[in-house]
């Protein structure tokens, strides 16, 4: 398997604008996950699906934070408007169990 | 606030020694302990996951569960230059994985 996959791996965006983050979880894992990781705040949870259902979205920022999952092997992570603090690696992860999380190799976002 | 704690380290170790690194928690009903490895610029690494009290020897690593003290530790034995990176522990109850900010490492040649 291939892993969880991310893109893009670098995103580099003007203050106000739309940002996507894309992530692909391990084909048979039930649960994804999108955490963001700063040197301040270290690795948050900040929302997470379970067969494509959203469980959990306590940990979104604010409004301007937006997830999906329309289907078993995609999902996103959208910004809109996009403000400098949001500048962090954003992971994706994903489970069989919930237990354990795969990380995928992150999206790198930063806004100026 | 589950909240999980570990020091930010650097913790300098020469190459060869005992690196440990330690981990404590505050949700009493977590069921799950897992170690993470990060090197810079790269994504989280599982290691270890610990599930009873007692140790968990993995090759090099040991984990240390102690659910009456809520502390975890992580024993690296004949530590490497290469096991240099930010540790992180991991726990989960009810909710998913809580980590905590990581221990750096350096390990000295």
């Amino acid at each position: 398997d291939a892993g969880v996959i991310q893109s893009p791996r670098h995103e580099v965006t003007e203050m106000g604008q739309e940002v996507t983050l894309r992530c692909k979880p391990i084909s048979g894992h039930d649960y994804l996950f999108w955490y963001r990781q700063t040197m301040m705040r270290g690795l948050e949870l900040l929302i997470y699906f379970n067969n494509n259902v959203p469980i959990d979205d306590s940990g979104m920022p604010e409004d301007r934070f937006s997830a999906k999952m329309p289907n078993a092997s995609f999902s996103t992570l959208k910004i809109q408007p996009s403000e400098p603090r949001d500048s962090a690696v954003y992971f994706c992860a994903s489970s069989g169990t919930a237990a354990e999380a795969f990380f995928g190799q992150g999206t790198r976002l930063t806004v100026v | 606030q589950k909240e999980v704690e570990q020091n930010s380290g650097p913790l300098s170790v020469p190459e060869g020694a005992i690196a440990s690194l330690n981990c404590t928690y505050s949700d009493r009903g977590s069921q799950s302990f897992f170690w993470y490895r990060q090197y810079s610029g790269k994504s989280p690494e599982l290691i270890m996951f610990i599930y009873s009290n007692g140790d968990k020897e993995d090759g090099r690593f040991t984990a240390q569960l102690n659910k009456a003290s809520q502390y975890v530790s992580l024993l690296i034995r004949d530590s490497q230059p290469s096991d240099s990176a930010t540790y992180l522990c991991a726990v989960r109850g009810n909710t998913p994985l809580v980590f905590g900010k990581g221990t750096r490492l350096s390990v000295i040649a």
